[in-house]
């Protein structure tokens, strides 16, 4: 059974450093054509991807936001990790990490999202 | 960067009859003999789910009702006979070149 799980600070002020952590179980990111990307939505607004990696490391960054993104990974731990840096008032949105095969780049699993709060 | 628009932005469908939605690339989205458009349901405090891939094919557990269809630039999704429970917001998303999701399509059931 495939399960994904965002984890986040809830709130932060702007100009910091947002940190997330997707921990997933029911697959290994050591499976050649595996890997995990990043969505997110602000409140009552659409899905925009953000950033995935692949299980051989390779990136792949939203052109908008790629100056502010890292994506990286634990493969032991079965864990990816976003940071965004210098956050404003509009990251403020619900993130979704998800499960996504090389094969033809669809997010197949989800996880239940976790709000962050950009506020001063 | 391939942008997608999708059609209408919203529309309400009586109960039993037919809800077309319309997803355009700005560019091809199609090579090799895949088109890579995919469809999500989502639901109010839910996260997306998967309907559609690779245009046409339906995902596992994917009612039936729900179809997909097109090449090229126009994609479009097809559900009849709409049920209650299809209410939702239906996005398209590609993933020809970087990935992209279009802005949506709320679907109420009258």
């Amino acid at each position: 059974q495939v399960t994904l799980k965002e984890s986040g600070p809830g709130i932060l002020q702007p100009s910091q450093t947002l940190s997330l952590t997707c921990s997933f179980s029911g697959f290994s990111l050591s499976t050649s054509g595996m890997g995990v990307g990043w969505i997110r939505q602000p409140s009552g607004k659409g899905l925009e991807w953000l950033a995935h990696i692949w299980w051989d490391d390779d990136k792949r960054y939203n052109p908008a936001l790629k100056s502010r993104l890292t994506i990286s990974k634990d493969t032991s731990s079965n864990q990816v990790f976003l940071k965004i840096a210098s956050v404003d008032t509009a990251d403020t949105a619900t993130y979704y990490c998800a499960r996504i095969g090389e094969l033809g780049r669809w997010f197949a699993y989800w996880g239940q999202g976790t709000l962050v709060t950009v506020s001063a | 960067d391939i942008v997608l628009t999708q059609s209408p932005a919203s529309l309400a469908v009586s109960l039993g009859q037919r809800a077309t939605i319309s997803c355009r690339a700005s560019k091809s989205v199609s090579t090799s003999g895949y088109s890579y458009m995919h469809w999500y349901q989502q639901k109010p405090g839910q996260p997306p789910k998967l309907l559609i891939y690779l245009a046409s094919n339906l995902e596992s557990g994917v009612p039936a009702r729900f179809s997909g269809s097109g090449s090229g630039t126009d994609f479009t999704l097809n559900i009849h006979p709409v049920e209650e429970e299809d209410a939702a917001t239906y996005y398209c998303q590609h993933s020809r070149e970087l990935l992209t999701f279009g802005s949506g399509t709320k679907l109420e059931i009258k």
